[in-house]
């Protein structure tokens, strides 16, 4: 059975990085054809896709936030890191990780419950 | 890169068919086919309803379906139940190597 499970920091003051985990379990991101996503959504609005991390190591990030953000993987560890640099208060949202389980590049087949961050002083 | 517009809001009745859109552009659904769409219940985690614009995974009901034409992307959901009343989103792959989403469809089951 597949899981994902984000963790990291409930609050975070502005300017600070974000440091958030995704653990998961029931596959390999050294296996041909998994990638791995983060979404965020701010509270009563829409999704948007932030990042992407692939079995070979390819990383694709949104551009409007490209230079924020540092995708990364732990294989050993089961686990995907996002970092997002200099956060204000609008970056205030759930954040989600999402697994593509092959096929094609693109979607999100199965997604962590979500962690919360809010950002304020 | 704006987001993929879907109507705010849909409504319909007890076992009637409605259909969402989601309309981009030739950068992102005209010019690919992996749209897909998610099913969202208050204070839960997004669920995938539709790959790859038509494409139903296993254990979704098949009262859901996808299509696309041209840069507009559509999810019809027939035979309309309470349980289905939720948000739904749409996204695509684009041709800068991302993803977008929509802003998301409220539908009300009445």
């Amino acid at each position: 059975q597949v899981t994902l499970k984000e963790s990291g920091p409930a609050l975070v003051k502005p300017t600070q990085t974000l440091t958030l985990t995704c653990t998961f379990s029931g596959f390999s991101l050294t296996t041909t054809g998994m990638r791995v996503s983060w979404i965020r959504q701010p509270p009563g609005k829409a999704l948007e896709w932030l990042a992407r991390i692939d079995w070979d190591d390819d990383k694709f990030y949104s551009t409007s936030l490209k230079t924020r953000l540092t995708i990364s993987k732990d294989t050993s560890k089961n686990q995907v890191v996002l970092t997002m640099t200099n956060m204000d208060p609008v970056d205030t949202a759930t954040y989600y990780c999402a697994l593509k389980a092959g096929g094609s590049c693109c979607g999100f087949d199965i997604w962590g419950q979500g962690t919360m961050v809010t950002v304020f002083s | 890169q704006s987001a993929l517009t879907q109507p705010a809001s849909v409504s319909g009745s007890p076992g009637q068919s409605i259909t969402l859109s989601c309309t981009g552009s030739s950068s992102d659904i005209g010019g690919y086919k992996y749209v897909s769409w998610y099913q969202q219940h208050p204070g839960k985690a997004p669920k995938l309803m539709i790959s790859e614009v038509s494409n139903r995974p296993s254990g979704v009901s098949n009262r859901f379906s996808g299509s696309k034409s041209g840069n507009t992307a559509s999810l019809t959901i027939s035979g309309l139940q309470a349980e289905d009343e939720a948000d739904y989103y749409c996204s695509s792959y684009t041709s800068s190597n991302t993803q977008i989403f929509g802003g998301g469809t409220k539908l009300t089951v009445l």
